[in-house]
């Protein structure tokens, strides 16, 4: 079956510019989730939604970051007056709810110029 | 706050050569630790999820183990296909429903 896609797959924007990066769950996964993956460190948390519930924005680095999931599906990221650190590859992920599996997308590598 | 710590950073094997890569965590009530497989350029890729101590998992020539301070994946007769990055991560009790991960084990195997 289809898993989580991401759009696009590669950005190069300039710095000062936002950026949208989308997230597709898998067909039925209510919880959806956003990851960040900079060269040489670990995966970081930035944003969970479960459903119609608030959002877990906890991880969200700066108020540059937000995040949208509209009819409980598909998912924007938007970063605002981009700068050269937000370089890095962005995922997301999504499970059957908030306890299973997470799934990850291929990810929207950015680069900041 | 829940941290992971993963050894080691690096790992040549020849093929057919046994080993054991590291996750070592502190969580705030454990709810799941996570092993995932990453190839370059690609999204990590699930492949066990352990719950609770003692608890084991395999997968062709993957098996997972658990204790309450550390998981090992230990590879059996690897093969160069088998050359990835592997993730650990936690799920806490404390932390909402995010994910801690360590900065992974590149693993390479050589004919």
């Amino acid at each position: 079956g289809a898993g989580v896609s991401q759009s696009p797959s590669n950005k190069v924007t300039e710095k000062g510019k936002d950026v949208e990066l989308r997230c597709d769950p898998i067909s039925g996964h209510t919880a959806l989730y956003w990851y960040r993956q900079s060269l040489g460190q670990g995966l970081e948390f930035l944003i969970y939604f479960q459903g119609n519930s608030a959002p877990d924005k906890s991880g969200l680095p700066s108020d540059r970051f937000s995040a949208e999931r509209t009819g409980g599906s598909v998912s924007t990221l938007t970063i605002q007056r981009t700068q050269q650190e937000d370089s890095a590859v962005y995922l997301c992920a999504s499970s059957f709810n908030r306890q299973e599996t997470q799934y990850f997308g291929p990810g929207t590598r950015l680069l900041v110029l | 706050e829940d941290q992971v710590t993963q050894s080691p950073e690096a790992l040549r094997l020849q093929e057919g050569e046994s080993s054991s890569l590291n996750c070592s965590y502190t969580v705030s009530g454990l709810r799941g630790l996570f092993w995932y497989r990453q190839d370059p350029g690609k999204g990590p890729e699930f492949l066990f999820t352990l719950y609770s101590a003692g608890e084991e998992k395999e997968k062709e020539r993957l098996k997972a183990t658990l204790t309450k301070k550390e998981s090992f994946l230990h590879i059996t007769a690897p093969k160069p296909e088998d050359s990835a990055t592997y993730l650990c991560a936690v799920q806490g009790g404390g932390g909402g429903n995010k994910l801690t991960f360590g900065t992974g084990t590149q693993l390479k195997v050589e004919l």
